[in-house]
C-alpha cells in the first residue's frame, strides 16, 4: 500500500544535539511538508518542498534544516539552535485521492522530547 | 503568507444534534483550496471535506457540509447528527492555487456529549 512513513515514532534529544526525523513516501508525490504541532495547538509550517532539490521556509524555519535529494524522502533535522524542540512533528505530501481530489496525505508523526 | 483563523478553541454538542465550526482566512488570491481536517486522539490527520474557491456550490460529504462565503472569506463546517466518533480537533486549512504552500488554523476541539 502507498503511504507516508515517519520514523521514529518517539525521539529524545539531549542538549546541544542535532537529531534527524525521517519521512519517506511511495506515492510519487512532488510536494512534501513538515509541520510542528504543540500541545492543544494547530499545525505550523516549518518547511515545504515542491520538487526535488527545492524547498522553501515556512513560518518557523529557524533552528531546522531539510534536504530533498530524492523525490521519496524529505528528512528534517532539528539543530541545537532550536531551543524549544519538544513537539509533535508531522510530515505530509500533496497528491490526489481515488476521486482525483487533491489533498494532503499525512504520516503518523514523530514525538520529539528533550532529555 | 495567508492566515487562517479559528475563533472557537472549544465547542461541544449533544449527540445527534448539529454543530457549526467557524473559520475565516485572509488572502488576496482569487483561486485557492480550503479544507477541514479532523485529528482524533490518535493524532492521525483525516481529511473531512474540501472546497475549491472557484466553485459556488458548497461541498457536502455525508453528515459534513460547509458554508463557503468567498466575499466574507469565511468557511464554516457543519456537522449534522453528531456522533461520539466525531469528537476530535478540527483544523481549517488554506492552500494557494499556484503553489503548494498550505496553512492551518489553530484548531477547534469538539466534544460530543452522550
Amino acid at each position: 500500500d502507498g503511504g507516508i512513513t515517519q520514523s521514529p515514532k518517539y525521539l529524545f534529544r539531549k542538549e546541544g544535539q542535532n537529531v534527524t526525523l525521517s519521512c519517506e513516501q511511495n506515492l510519487n508525490h512532488d510536494a512534501m511538508y513538515w509541520y510542528r504541532q504543540d500541545p492543544g495547538q494547530g499545525l505550523r509550517l516549518i518547511y515545504y518542498s515542491q520538487i526535488v532539490n527545492d524547498f522553501q521556509k515556512g513560518d518557523i524555519a529557524e533552528g531546522y534544516s531539510v534536504s530533498r535529494e530524492k523525490k521519496e524522502s524529505f528528512p528534517l533535522t532539528v539543530t541545537s539552535a532550536q531551543k524549544n524542540p519538544t513537539a509533535f512533528y508531522l510530515c505530509a505530501s500533496s497528491g490526489y485521492d481515488r476521486n482525483l481530489n487533491e489533498k494532503l496525505f499525512f504520516g503518523s508523526g514523530t514525538q520529539l522530547s528533550v532529555l | 503568507a495567508q492566515t487562517v483563523t479559528q475563533s472557537q478553541p472549544e465547542m461541544s454538542v449533544q449527540e445527534a444534534e448539529t454543530v457549526t465550526l467557524s473559520c475565516t482566512y485572509d488572502t488576496s488570491e482569487s483561486d485557492y483550496y480550503l479544507f477541514w481536517y479532523k485529528q482524533p486522539p490518535s493524532r492521525q490527520m483525516i481529511l473531512v471535506i474540501r472546497q475549491e474557491a472557484y466553485k459556488q456550490q458548497n461541498a457536502t460529504e455525508n453528515r459534513f457540509s460547509v458554508n463557503f462565503q468567498k466575499a466574507a472569506k469565511s468557511f464554516s463546517l457543519k456537522i449534522s447528527d453528531s456522533q461520539l466518533g466525531d469528537a476530535a480537533m478540527y483544523f481549517c486549512a488554506y492552500r494557494s492555487w499556484g503553489n503548494n504552500d498550505m496553512r492551518f488554523g489553530a484548531g477547534t476541539r469538539l466534544t460530543v456529549k452522550p
